[in-house]
């Protein structure tokens, strides 16, 4: 089963908007990370947070945490097509990663 | 230096067939966990190994199993396939022992398991 969910499930924008995705899940968290997936690839790792944090920052990516909500949103700023991918919250230990049902991003040129 | 990789990047199976997929970790990674991606999911964790044992199971039945070799190397093998498990399993590894809370995973590309 999925820790959380992510909404939107889909999401499409044109190329420089920015894009917002909700990632919420059920569990106590040491840490929540975002990664991304292009179609029929791996998981590349975007960012992690802590649960100390309330936001990080890396690059066009902005991510905000609330554990009193046990929800997190990932920020895209100034979207490019190749932006174009499913993006993913997971949470757990160093032992088990879970994952959430994902985000599919769609940026049009 | 090469990342996680994975063979066959495609494979064809008929149900009731058993399948062995690789896994090499990425160069300094000692712990590797294996993944089941069903299309348009997320990655559902299957197990994890470390010191050539399993340390960590998700909620998967005994017909999936593994081994981790002393290079770090890993097998998943997956008896008596069904055809639900068509699916992307991908392959994570990680340093450390994998005991850094805060490390993140990294993963292969994954092979794409038919079952017809």
């Amino acid at each position: 089963s999925q820790q959380g969910e992510e909404d939107p499930q889909a999401l499409s924008i044109q190329e420089g908007e920015n894009a917002t995705m909700n990632c919420s899940y059920k569990t106590s968290i040491n840490n929540l990370q975002w990664y991304r997936q292009n179609s029929g690839r791996g998981l590349v790792h975007l960012i992690l947070i802590r649960s100390n944090e309330r936001e990080k920052h890396s690059g066009r990516l902005r991510v905000t945490l609330d554990t009193s909500k046990k929800s997190s949103s990932l920020l895209i700023t100034a979207s490019r097509a190749a932006d174009t991918a499913s993006y993913f919250c997971a949470s757990g230990s160093a032992r088990q990663l879970t994952f959430g049902s994902g985000t599919q991003l769609t940026v049009l040129p | 230096d090469a990342g996680v990789t994975q063979s066959p990047t495609h494979l064809i199976k008929t149900r009731g067939q058993q399948v062995t997929l690789r896994c090499s970790p990425k160069s300094g990674h000692d712990t590797v966990s294996w993944y089941q991606q069903a299309l348009g999911q997320g990655p559902q964790f299957i197990f994890q190994y470390y010191e050539e044992e399993e340390r960590q199971r998700g909620n998967f039945p005994d017909r999936f199993s593994g081994h981790q070799f002393p290079n770090y190397s890993s097998e998943l093998n997956v008896n008596a396939l069904l055809l639900g498990e068509s699916a992307l399993y991908i392959c994570a590894s990680c340093g450390g022992g994998g005991t850094g809370g805060n490390q993140p995973q990294h993963f292969g590309d994954g092979t794409r398991l038919s079952i017809l």
